[in-house]
């Protein structure tokens, strides 16, 4: 069974700091990691996608990828009382086609 | 930008009804999908469609549910018999080889 975990929450923060998500994955295979970001009653956004192991920077969010532990994080900077939402962790792997896994998220709370 | 577009945005039926729920994906893109979540739960997969047919599905996508792609726009899911438990928000996504893009929702409920 392929699963992705994810830490609940909620993880709060303070308006300014770095907030810091994680994500496990037991599909070896998986080869595409993606984070979105939903806000309550909404529809999954992409944030970012990350297909190689090592950072990938955009804007305010880094993600991080080490196949090795099977670990994908994504780091935002200068967290916003707007960034306020729960952050979906998605894995596809190449023998389960083009379908996304999800893990449950994480809550994210920054406080102004 | 473009955008997935589904409707309604809100469905409610009584169970035993059937239900179709629409989309409007992405124009250009070749691969579609239906998800659904349950409140308070995780967003899970139910189907994907590749050149008018389906190329995955989950264990969730038993008998009772069926796509189709009647025309060269819309991408419907029909759910046969609503039972209470089908009860969630689907999700149409769409992608042209890697990420995907999900639509706004329909949020389905059974009484």
């Amino acid at each position: 069974q392929k699963e992705v975990e994810q830490n609940s929450g909620p993880l709060s923060v303070p308006e300014g700091a770095i907030a810091s998500l994680n994500c496990t994955y037991s599909d070896r295979v998986s080869q595409s990691f993606f984070w979105y970001r939903q806000y309550s009653g909404k529809s999954p956004e992409l944030i970012m996608s990350i297909y190689s192991n090592g950072d990938k920077e955009d804007g305010r969010f880094t993600a991080q990828l080490n196949k090795a532990s099977q670990y994908v994080s994504l780091l935002i900077r200068d967290s916003q009382p707007s960034d306020s939402a729960t952050y979906l962790c998605a894995v596809r792997s190449a023998q389960a086609g083009t379908a996304l896994i999800f893990g449950k998220g994480t809550t994210l709370s920054v406080s102004s | 930008e473009p955008e997935v577009t589904q409707t309604p945005s809100h469905q409610v039926t009584q169970m035993g009804q059937e239900v179709i729920l629409r989309c409007v994906p992405i124009s250009n893109h070749l691969y579609f999908y239906w998800y659904r979540q349950i409140l308070g739960q995780k967003v899970e997969f139910l189907v994907s469609f590749y050149n008018n047919e389906i190329s995955e599905k989950s264990e969730i996508f038993d008998d009772q549910f069926s796509v189709e792609r009647p025309d060269g726009s819309n991408f419907t899911l029909k759910i046969r018999s609503t039972k209470l438990e089908d009860s969630a928000m689907y999700f149409c996504a769409s992608s042209e080889e890697g990420t995907a893009h999900f639509g706004n929702g329909t949020r389905l409920t059974v009484t």
